[in-house]
């Protein structure tokens, strides 16, 4: 079955920098691929997502690229602000089901 | 906007104990999950379910089952509760296009005594 492993566990970052996020997939019949951003005592939310007819996605200060042939996609945060410390969990799919990763927390020092 | 609710935000109960853990969600979704959310394993689905009456199996379903008797309601059941589940309970819902977007409830906290 698929797979999805993701780097690093955690990541801390000065306020302004920029962020990378890496998961790699098991699945080549894999074709959609969203991340979603959990807050301390919050529900896991959707921030973007992929799918695999295109190789990038921006949505302001986020991008996600994807590697089909690497297997591999990655999110990019950039100008950090304290308000993006989270935990970030990316995830693959052919179907309903999702698959995730094991999570990235991401904190982001002022 | 998609609400997607769930019984209880914290729940205790006893070793050997039968768990009812209820989701609802308004936004008349084809598709319903059960997640459990542990530190360093992500999310893991536990069962989903395509339609009223129908449930497939996730990645771990041991010592659980669920129960679709209407469309906005999917239950997850404890048969037997054990130490070893308790966990942060997520429930999750989707459109019947696939795949798309999960909206996920706010979590029921379980501890097993």
């Amino acid at each position: 079955g698929e797979n999805v492993e993701q780097h690093p566990s955690t990541l801390s970052v000065q306020e302004g920098d920029s962020a990378v996020i890496k998961c790699t997939y098991s699945d080549s019949a894999s074709n959609y691929f969203p991340w979603y951003k959990q807050e301390l005592g919050k529900r896991p939310q959707l921030i973007i997502d992929i799918r695999s007819n295109v190789g990038e996605k921006k949505d302001q200060r986020i991008a996600v690229t994807l590697n089909k042939t690497a297997k591999h996609f990655s999110l990019h945060i950039t100008e950090t602000q304290p308000e993006d410390s989270a935990v970030y969990f990316c995830a693959a799919s052919r179907t309903d089901k999702l698959i995730f990763g094991t999570g990235t927390r991401l904190q982001v020092f002022p | 906007d998609v609400k997607v609710t769930q019984s209880s935000r914290y729940l205790v109960k006893r070793t050997g104990e039968k768990v009812f853990l209820e989701c609802v969600q308004d936004m008349d979704h084809e598709n319903m999950f059960w997640y459990r959310q542990d530190p360093g394993l992500g999310l893991r689905l536990i069962y989903f379910s395509y339609d009223v009456k129908m449930k497939e199996k996730g990645d771990i379903p041991e010592g659980y089952s669920v129960s679709r008797e209407k469309k906005e309601r999917f239950s997850l059941i404890l048969e037997s509760a054990s130490t070893n589940q308790t966990s942060m309970y997520l429930c999750a819902s989707s459109p019947s296009a696939s795949p798309d977007t999960q909206y996920f409830g706010p979590g029921t906290r379980l501890t097993v005594l």
